[in-house]
């Protein structure tokens, strides 16, 4: 059982937008800033976005995220056979005094 | 250019211990709080351990907790992960992953290639 929480699964088809939740509590999302990273498939995971909103060098402006209060998104904008990958949150966890995972999201372009 | 590389990993006996390794370069090491992550076959993400720039504060998560310890060496720019008492259910890739800034609570920028640890009788 992850502490943050995301949906297992969603879909989209090519140019189609799709977000992807993240559910945290006032100890970690409600507190700190918020992570996303790409995972595809046999490989590392990729630092997709830091800091809630900001994009590392490289990563299209089709990926956007946003943070209230406890919780997270992750949007993709005109989806792309290539995003098709494992997407997890992340946020630094002070009662735990380290960073926690959502359990992943499994993004398939249909 | 910047990268991490894990060696280290193999086939272990439960109870056993086992060292990973971690070779950075293209950055100041020094400069940077280092983490490992691992990743259990078909599962997700899960934080193990971090250590601050000068190794003087080091924490963990509580499954690993008495078990793992993290160092590092700065003039070797290399971070470590040794890993006592296997358990079957540390079975994993292990990842490490450099701080986007330096602290311990920022983004993973760099992530390695991943050493997988298999812990099996």
């Amino acid at each position: 059982q992850s502490v943050l929480t995301q949906p297992p699964s969603a879909s989209g088809t090519p140019g189609q937008r799709v977000t992807i939740s993240c559910s945290g509590s006032s100890s970690n999302i409600g507190s700190d800033t918020v992570n996303w990273y790409q995972q595809l498939p046999g490989t590392a995971p990729k630092l997709l976005i830091y800091s809630n909103n900001q994009r590392p060098s490289g990563v299209p402006d089709r990926f956007s995220g946003s943070k209230s209060g406890t919780s997270a998104s992750l949007a993709i904008s005109g989806l792309q056979s290539e995003d098709e990958a494992d997407y997890y949150c992340a946020a630094w966890d002070d009662s735990l005094n380290g960073p926690v995972f959502g359990g992943g999201t499994k993004l398939t372009v249909l | 250019q910047v990268q991490l590389v894990e060696s280290g990993g193999g086939v272990v006996q439960p109870g056993r211990s086992l060292r990973l390794s971690c070779a950075a370069s293209g950055f100041t090491f020094s400069s940077y709080a280092m983490h490992w992550v691992r990743q259990a076959p078909g599962k997700g993400l899960e934080w193990v351990a971090f250590i601050t720039y000068v190794g003087s504060n080091k924490f963990y998560a509580d499954s690993v907790k008495g078990r793992f310890t993290i160092s590092r060496d700065n003039s070797k720019t290399t971070l470590y992960l040794q890993m006592d008492s296997l358990r079957a259910e540390d079975t994993a890739v292990y990842y490490c992953a450099k701080t986007f800034a330096g602290s311990p609570n920022d983004a993973f920028d760099i992530w390695g290639q991943g050493t997988m640890v298999t812990v099996s009788s």
